[in-house]
């Protein structure tokens, strides 16, 4: 089983569609939880923390599912410049070690 | 906003030839990372460098690979006698454990090129 697994997509949703993506983990020691995002040929950016109780930043709603080793992350109303590649980033730090492994990360295209 | 700077953006380099990225961390971060991504691939963890020295490493980063924190501020990865397979982006990136911070800051990534 891969560390940290995604659906690489695309998926492809008009403007102002929701769309939700999941993440899962193997590692159940693993203690942080993010999601980035990657435009082409462009370095990942943080998009937000995920924190045990879930959280939302605007149109973006992050949740942790601990029992199920899952992630995932909602966005509402989705824009154009919302196009992108969602990665799921889990921070093992088991072991005295601060790893932060990637999944493959889920394309996002928006379209008008 | 505090970043990470890295040199070169972009580097061609013949088969064989020794390679050296250079990366600015975060001033006040303690942990580096370098990471590599192959065109249309994932973002693959090379290394972790705490307190001068690497705290883990993957099995990509083998013997012909080598980091080094040469003054205060500058982590370098050495790429000797570079592969064709080696041709992807480095990105470099920094963060501050220590704080309960944990957040993983890139650079803008250096595109190398193995001809």
């Amino acid at each position: 089983r891969k560390e940290v697994e995604q659906d690489p997509g695309p998926f492809n949703v008009p403007e102002g569609a929701t769309v939700a993506f999941n993440c899962t983990y193997s590692n159940s020691a693993s203690q942080s939880f993010f999601w980035y995002r990657q435009d082409c040929r462009k370095e990942p950016k943080l998009l937000m923390s995920v924190y045990s109780s879930g959280n939302e930043d605007g149109r973006f709603t992050a949740q942790l599912n601990r029992a199920s080793q899952y992630i995932s992350l909602l966005i509402r109303d989705s824009k154009l410049s919302d196009s992108a590649t969602y990665l799921c980033v889990v921070n093992d730090r088991s072991a005295g070690t601060y790893k932060y492994i990637f999944g493959t990360g889920t394309r996002l295209k928006v379209l008008a | 906003e505090p970043e990470v700077t890295q040199t070169p953006s972009h580097q061609v380099t013949q088969m064989g030839q020794e390679v050296i990225l250079r990366c600015v961390p975060i001033s006040n971060h303690l942990y580096f990372y370098w990471y590599r991504q192959i065109l249309g691939q994932k973002v693959e963890f090379l290394v972790s460098f705490y307190n001068n020295e690497i705290s883990e490493k993957s099995e990509i980063f083998d013997d012909q690979f080598s980091v080094e924190r040469p003054d205060g501020s500058n982590f370098t990865l050495k790429i000797r006698s570079t592969k064709l397979e080696d041709s992807a982006m480095y990105f470099c990136a920094s963060s501050d454990l220590s704080s309960g911070a944990n957040v993983l800051t890139f650079g803008a990534g250096s595109r190398l090129t193995v001809l």
